[in-house]
């Protein structure tokens, strides 16, 4: 089975703390993204990586990086945590774009920034 | 755009009762593909089904029932005689050809409570 996992199931950190969410999939896949999911608004997308060292802004970028230098690894940066970036962040995984499953995800991580 | 809507919040029902969580969808594109998850509370998305937009055909999956409805954009997800165990946030996400290829567009999920 593929497996997507992430590092943290649980974080808090201070507001302007430089937070780094880490994701790692197992199965060689192409296509990694980094979601975050907030009650009644879903799962927005962050930023998303088709490639080693490309990237590309997703629906709701701002205050957010990423960085990916292995294939396997999909790093999301908060450069400078904010309250309003307490959220659980979803990280996936997917083959290609028409993947039969679609993605496959992590178990997430639920951040508190305080 | 593509667009997902679930304009169901939250659902509540009593064990073994039937529970339909409704999913619409907006996309300019002819080739798409529809999927449904769920969130159990680990957090974890589990994939159920996913169909593409030339197959209308409904599927049924033991408990489990979609229906597919192009005319009315439209991809309905039914679980009969529900159970304590279903109780799980479900999001239905959309993946259409050039809109945004590889990238889903997810609905704001729907939160199905099973009561004993």
């Amino acid at each position: 089975d593929v497996k997507v996992t992430q590092s943290s199931r649980y974080l808090v950190k201070r507001t302007g703390e430089k937070v780094f969410l880490e994701c790692v999939q197992d199965m060689d896949h192409e296509n990694m993204f980094w979601y975050r999911q907030d009650p009644g608004l879903g799962l927005r997308l962050i930023y998303f990586s088709y490639d080693v060292k490309m990237k590309e802004k997703g629906d709701i970028p701002e205050g957010y990086s990423v960085s990916r230098e292995k294939k396997e690894r999909f790093s999301l940066i908060l450069e400078s945590a904010s309250t309003n970036q307490t959220s659980m962040y979803l990280c996936a995984s997917s083959i290609n774009p028409t993947d039969y499953y679609g993605y496959t995800f992590g178990s997430g991580t639920r951040l508190t920034v305080v | 755009a593509q667009k997902v809507t679930q304009a169901q919040t939250e659902i509540s029902v009593v064990e073994k009762e039937d529970v339909t969580l409704d999913c619409v969808y907006e996309t300019r594109d002819t080739t798409y593909y529809l999927f449904w998850y769920k969130q159990p509370p680990s957090g974890e998305l589990v994939f159920l089904i996913r169909r593409n937009s030339f197959d209308e055909q409904n599927e049924i999956s033991g408990r489990y029932s979609w229906n597919f409805q192009k005319s009315t954009s439209s991809f309905n997800f039914t679980i009969t005689a529900s159970q304590v165990v279903d109780s799980a946030v479900y999001f239905c996400a959309l993946n259409s050809n050039t809109d945004s290829w590889g990238k889903l567009q997810f609905g704001a999920g729907t939160q199905v409570v099973v009561t004993p």
